[in-house]
């Protein structure tokens, strides 16, 4: 069946990058993009940005366009998102999820709905 | 800015009633809206995508509607596992609204 397994909890310092894997089975990875999502404490859903299948389309949400990256590795069909210049507010639980396909308008590509999310992977930043 | 609302923030309802949770969109987003569910400790589960089309093994009391900048998302009789967080999203999520037992 279709999985999502991300890579586990981290603890970082004010300052540093994190790198967080999710690591797809179950389906052919090259047909679809991938989203990332976080989720703070006791707080809501915040997207964060997508890439493509191909990763030749990728759309970051605004707030995190200086810092963060996200790959793709078809090899492994594994995706990465790594967030640099970390502070306590990044504290928060990050999600991949499967996005089958995507949309076009004046503001350029953007992604449809995540179908199968990865279990989550914790990220505290603490000094 | 794009900016998903929802409301109400709170749907304090019992077993068996009808619930209907709405969303709005700063701009038109055509019929590219998905809805979710989530409970305490989950990740979310996909429940509707491109506004009314269910998601693979999504039960048939979960309907969704409408188009452009105004949806709807209806649960027709509450079962007991349906009350938690539901968030609608077209790229950016909206804040959520908690459905919970009255």
């Amino acid at each position: 069946q279709v999985q999502l397994v991300q890579s586990g909890g981290e603890v970082k310092e004010p300052g540093a990058s994190v790198k967080v894997s999710c690591r797809t089975s179950g389906y052919t990875f090259s047909k679809y993009g991938v989203s990332w999502v976080r989720q703070a404490p006791g707080q809501g859903l915040e997207w964060m940005g997508w890439v493509s299948s191909n990763t030749d389309k990728r759309k970051y949400a605004q707030k995190f366009q200086d810092r963060v990256t996200m790959t793709t590795d078809t090899a492994t069909a594994t995706a990465h998102m790594e967030l640099r210049s970390l502070t306590s507010d990044d504290t928060a639980l990050y999600f991949c999820g499967r996005v089958p396909t995507f949309y076009y308008d004046s503001s350029g590509y953007y992604p449809s709905n995540m179908d199968v999310w990865g279990q989550g992977t914790t990220v505290t930043v603490s000094s | 800015e794009f900016v998903l609302t929802q409301s109400p923030d709170i749907l304090s309802l019992s077993p068996g009633e009808r619930a209907t949770l709405s969303c709005r969109a700063s701009q038109s987003v055509r019929s590219h809206l998905a809805w979710y569910q989530q409970k305490p400790g989950q990740a979310p589960r996909l429940l509707i995508y491109d506004a009314v089309k269910r998601a693979t093994g999504i039960p048939a009391r979960f309907s969704g509607s409408g188009s452009g900048t105004d949806f709807t998302l209806t649960i027709s009789s509450l079962e007991p596992e349906d009350f938690a967080v539901y968030f609608c999203q077209a790229g950016a999520f909206g804040p959520g609204t908690k459905v919970d037992i009255k």
